[in-house]
This record gives structure tokens, C-alpha cells and sequence, in this order.
């Protein structure tokens, strides 16, 4: 079935760095979504990106629906200690008889003060 | 605050036991979504409600686990002869008619099955 694959699966980031990490798929998505979750917390929905090439940012985050909509990426400039979680990449499968949203594996992002 | 929560955050039961654990969305959100989520991985979809009827569930939803949203509002999972195999985190999250994809979670609930 449809699967997302995330890179790096983990990252060690000095603080004030820039970061960036993506999302691929072997299909189409329609819709890239991008999560944080905290130790312990159910993930927050940071960015939805709902056309090829669409470049969004939330603050220092911005991420990017790939053009062969096989893709997205997210990049995070000059982090911080709070940016310290797992990035998830999420997406509606066309799979199923209604758009279930399934989510990559995540990358772990530590940062270094 | 009017986002998502869930109780308990935490429970820790005895294998064989029965568990319930309640979700109350987002006010206005029709839909509500079940996901469970292991030691570093992605959350996996279980089931999915649209008002008060269940639309959709996974393979992963064996017959011990079932799922009530009776008046379209909070919902709850429940989780007959519980196993070690299910310990993991619950989540649950709502999203809108104008923007389904957007889900928004709650802080979960971690089940420890001992």
C-alpha cells in the first residue's frame, strides 16, 4: 500500500542552525501535512500544503509540496532548543473508500545549546 | 481552551482486563479519528467517525477493540481482554467539513498492559 518514508530518521543540531528534512513517497499525494510531537503529547499540526510547487511558512518553519507530488520538505531556520521533538509527514491515502490520512515514521530532531 | 482531550492520559491495567478511554473533539469538528501510536513510529489509523456513524476501520481493530460515537459529539474506544500488545499511546484527533485533512490531536493516552 501507499507509504511515506522520512529523512534523516534522526538529526543533532547545534542551536541557530538551519535544518531540513523530507518526506517521499513511491505515490501521489494530493495533500502533505507536517506534525511535531512532543515527548509524550499528541502531534501538532504545524503546515498543509495542498498544491504541487506551494511553498507555506509558519514562522521560522517553511515546507514545500514537491512537484512530482511525490515529495515534501521542511526546513527550520535558526532553531531553537523548543524545536526539539519528532517531524511527522502525513498524507491522505487514495487507497481506501474515504482519504485516510497515514503518517511516515518521523525524524527525531535534537538540538544542541 | 477548545482543543482536544482525552482521559485518562494514563492508564496502567492488568492483561485481561477491560479498558475505555473517552475523546471529546473540537466543538465543531464532524469528524473524529482513533490512532495508536508505538515506540517510534508514525500514528496508525484505527477507525474514523463522521457525526455519529463509523465510516471506516482498520485491519488493526481486532473484535476486542470497539469504538462509540452515540450522539456525534465525544467518543469512546474500548479495548475487551486487554493484551500485552496493547500497550501503546491512543490518540485521538478531530477535524472539520472545510478542512478534513487537518486533524488535530489530542494529548493522548498511554496504556501499559502488564
Amino acid at each position: 500500500g501507499q507509504q511515506l518514508n522520512q529523512s534523516p530518521q534522526s538529526m543533532f543540531i547545534q542551536e541557530g542552525e538551519d535544518v531540513s528534512m523530507n518526506c517521499t513517497s513511491s505515490s501521489i499525494f494530493n495533500t502533505w501535512l507536517w506534525y511535531k510531537q512532543d515527548p509524550g503529547e499528541g502531534p501538532v499540526l504545524l503546515i498543509a500544503l495542498y498544491k504541487a510547487g506551494e511553498l507555506t511558512s509558519n514562522g521560522r518553519l517553511t515546507a514545500q509540496f514537491g512537484i512530482t507530488r511525490k515529495d515534501s520538505f521542511l526546513n527550520i531556520s535558526a532553531s531553537i532548543p523548543s524545536d526539539v521533538g519528532i517531524y511527522f509527514c502525513a498524507g491522505p491515502t487514495t487507497k481506501t473508500s474515504y482519504d485516510k490520512v497515514i503518517f511516515g515514521p518521523g525524524t527525531s530532531l535534537s538540538v544542541i545549546p | 481552551d477548545t482543543g482536544v482531550s482525552q482521559d485518562p492520559r494514563h492508564k496502567i491495567t492488568k492483561r485481561g482486563q477491560n479498558v475505555t478511554f473517552r475523546c471529546d473533539p473540537i466543538s465543531e469538528h464532524n469528524r473524529l479519528y482513533w490512532y495508536r501510536q508505538t515506540l517510534g513510529q508514525g500514528p496508525e489509523f484505527l477507525t474514523y467517525f463522521q457525526n455519529e456513524a463509523q465510516l471506516e476501520k482498520s485491519r488493526l481493530l481486532s473484535d476486542r477493540f470497539s469504538a462509540e460515537r452515540p450522539k456525534g459529539s465525544f467518543s469512546t474506544l474500548e479495548i475487551q481482554r486487554t493484551e500485552q500488545g496493547d500497550s501503546a499511546m491512543y490518540l485521538c484527533a478531530s477535524s472539520s467539513r472545510g478542512s478534513i485533512y487537518e486533524q488535530y490531536f489530542g494529548p493522548g493516552t498511554r496504556l501499559t498492559v502488564t
